[in-house]
């Protein structure tokens, strides 16, 4: 099946530095999602980006299909961003990525 | 708010008893999902619905049973469980196309004793 890998596995970051989380995936997609699940265990939907690149606030996802990887972008990062991220991409089901935990400091 | 909304947000069972887990959402999705979610790792795919019928069962054992009553319900019913089926349970739904984005709910935290 298809796999999809994520990296760095673990990241640290002060409070207003900016970060680039990778997802790496073996095998042609659909669709690609970038969640963030917080400490509660909630999935919040960040993007839904099979290709090209979108915005929101402080966050922004770029997708290379054709390269199968894509990034996503956190700038001047907030404590509130501190959680896991996972990407996951769909085929005939969503399969999601290893994900990256961040935590943000004061 | 999240508009997938799961019932009940906690649960402690013993491996003798039955329980059901709830998901009900009102977007008008056909495609409902199980996901099972163990600490530190990410979520896993049990089942999938599509337009009210089971259209994927990860190799899922039998003491999980899933039910769709209609298109805005999903259950899970649980009996016989394992300590080691202790996990995060996620509900998701989707518009039923293919590659369409997922929406979850916020989970039900299961602890079988």
């Amino acid at each position: 099946g298809i796999q999809v890998e994520q990296s760095p596995p673990d990241l640290i970051l002060q409070e207003g530095a900016n970060s680039t989380l990778r997802c790496n995936f073996s095998d042609s997609v659909n669709n690609l999602q970038w969640f963030h699940q917080n400490p509660w265990g909630q999935l919040i939907n960040l993007f839904y980006i099979p290709s090209g690149t979108k915005q929101n606030g402080r966050l922004s996802a770029t997708t290379v299909a054709t390269e199968r990887y894509s990034l996503l972008y956190i700038s001047s990062s907030q404590t509130t961003d501190s959680g896991v991220y996972f990407c996951a991409v769909s085929t005939d089901k969503l399969i999601f990525g290893t994900g990256t935990r961040l935590q943000v400091f004061p | 708010d999240t508009e997938v909304t799961q019932t009940p947000k906690h649960l402690v069972m013993g491996m003798t008893n039955k329980k059901s887990l709830k998901c009900e959402q009102h977007m008008g999705h056909r495609a409902m999902y199980w996901y099972k979610q163990k600490a530190k790792k990410p979520p896993e795919l049990m089942f999938v619905y599509s337009y009210e019928k089971l259209s994927i069962n990860e190799s899922v054992p039998s003491r999980f049973s899933p039910e769709c009553p209609n298109s805005s319900l999903l259950n899970l019913h649980l009996h016989a469980l394992q300590p080691e089926d202790s996990a995060l349970y996620l509900c998701a739904s989707s518009p039923g196309t293919p590659g369409a984005p997922l929406h979850f709910g916020n989970g039900t935290r299961l602890t079988v004793t």
